[in-house]
Formats: structure tokens, sequence, C-alpha cells
């Protein structure tokens, strides 16, 4: 079945630094990518939109500029937290579909601390 | 606005009972509705997916139903078991190029 990977799954960075965190469909392309977080014990937010090749669709709330969205091929997408602060610690999953309105296949997450 | 509800938030059952989770929307016009179940500090697996013009899907011991005039799915898990503990959640989406909204998910405890 098809897969998506994330990478890392766990990473702790001082408070100002910029952490990024990859999201690859290994088995399919996908021309769509969403990202989330997810607060303990809560159900996930969307973040984002990302669509190969053109700029991320942001949901309302969330800051562009310090959340980057990269999605330079079809098998990856990137998700930059600059200048983190420890209101961004989170759970961060994304998650890819092999075409528009097809099953949505998640990543494992990512655990962002910051200290 | 699309909302999604799901009843009950944390169900706790015997080791081989049958068990049904809702899930309820309050916009009928979907494109499908998908079933996921989410591990402790784990990322989501996808289970069963109900695309608006069907009203059932199977999987091994696990049987989706969607109605969509009534704004509802159920997720029957027969025979429970232990490892069948988690999160589950459903998500509508609206159109194929649309948004996935999520439930809150309800969380599941299979006692041995």
């Amino acid at each position: 079945g098809a897969v998506v990977s994330q990478h890392p799954s766990w990473v702790i960075c001082k408070s100002g630094t910029s952490v990024k965190i990859e999201c690859r469909s290994l088995d399919f392309q996908a021309t769509t990518m969403f990202w989330y977080r997810q607060f303990p014990k809560q159900s996930l937010m969307l973040m984002a939109t990302s669509n190969e090749g053109s700029k991320a669709t942001y949901e309302q709330g969330v800051e562009k500029d310090k959340f980057l969205i990269n999605h330079a091929s079809l098998t990856l997408s990137t998700l930059t937290v600059t200048s983190a602060h420890p209101e961004d610690s989170s759970f961060y999953i994304c998650s890819a579909e092999r075409a528009a309105g097809n099953t949505i296949y998640f990543g494992e997450g990512s655990w962002l601390t910051v200290v | 606005k699309q909302e999604v509800t799901q009843i009950p938030a944390a169900l706790s059952v015997p080791e081989g009972e049958n068990l049904v989770l809702n899930c309820s929307f309050t916009d009928s016009a979907i494109y499908n509705l998908q079933w996921f179940r989410q591990d402790p500090g784990k990322g989501l697996t996808s289970l069963l997916l109900i695309q608006s013009s069907q009203r059932e899907q199977t999987s091994g011991r696990l049987n989706a139903s969607l109605d969509k005039s009534s704004g509802r799915s159920t997720l029957y898990i027969a025979a429970s078991q232990p490892g069948d503990s988690a999160t589950y959640l459903c998500a509508v989406r609206r159109s194929s190029y649309d948004k996935v909204i999520f439930g809150p998910g309800t969380s599941l405890s299979v006692i041995p």
C-alpha cells in the first residue's frame, strides 16, 4: 500500500532556531500534501495545503512566514518552523493523496519540542 | 460551515464485544467520508473510505456505513480485541479538491 514517511520523528530545538520537517510519499506521486498540527488529546488542525510547484494555501490564523512550506517535487514537501518558540511545541503530521479526492495517507508524525 | 462530531468521546468495552462508533456531519453535501485510526503519539492509519455514492464499506472486522441524507456514518467493529484500542477519527470532504474536516475522535479501550 501507499506509504508516507516523515522525518524526523522527534526533534528538540532551542528557542529562536528553525526546524525543518520532511514529508515524502514513498511509492506514489502526490500532487497535494497537507500539513496538520495536533495538540495533546485534540483532533488534527489543518495548517496548510501544499501543491507541487505552487505556493501553499494556509488556513486562517496560520502564519505563513513562520511556517514555511515547500513542495518542490511530487514526492517531497517540507515544513520549516522558523524562529521556533515553546508554544510551537506540538505534534506535526503530514498527509498525501495519490489523486484528488482519493484515499489520504498520513505520515507517522513529528514531535517538536522547543526549549 | 461543515462541522463533524463523534459520539461517544470515549468508550471502554470488554474484549470480544461488538461496538459502534458514531460520526455526524452538518452538511450532507460531501464527496467522501474516511475513517482513521490513531495510536497514541503516532500518525493516522486509513481504515475505510466511503464515496458519497456508496452506502457502506467493509474490511475484515470493520464495517462503515454512510447515510448522507441524515448526515451520519457509523463504524462497526466486530469481536473487539485489545489491539483495537486507539482513537478513531472520521473525516469528511466536500469535494475532491476540498480540505478534509476531522471529527474530534472517539478514544476506544478494549479490556482483555
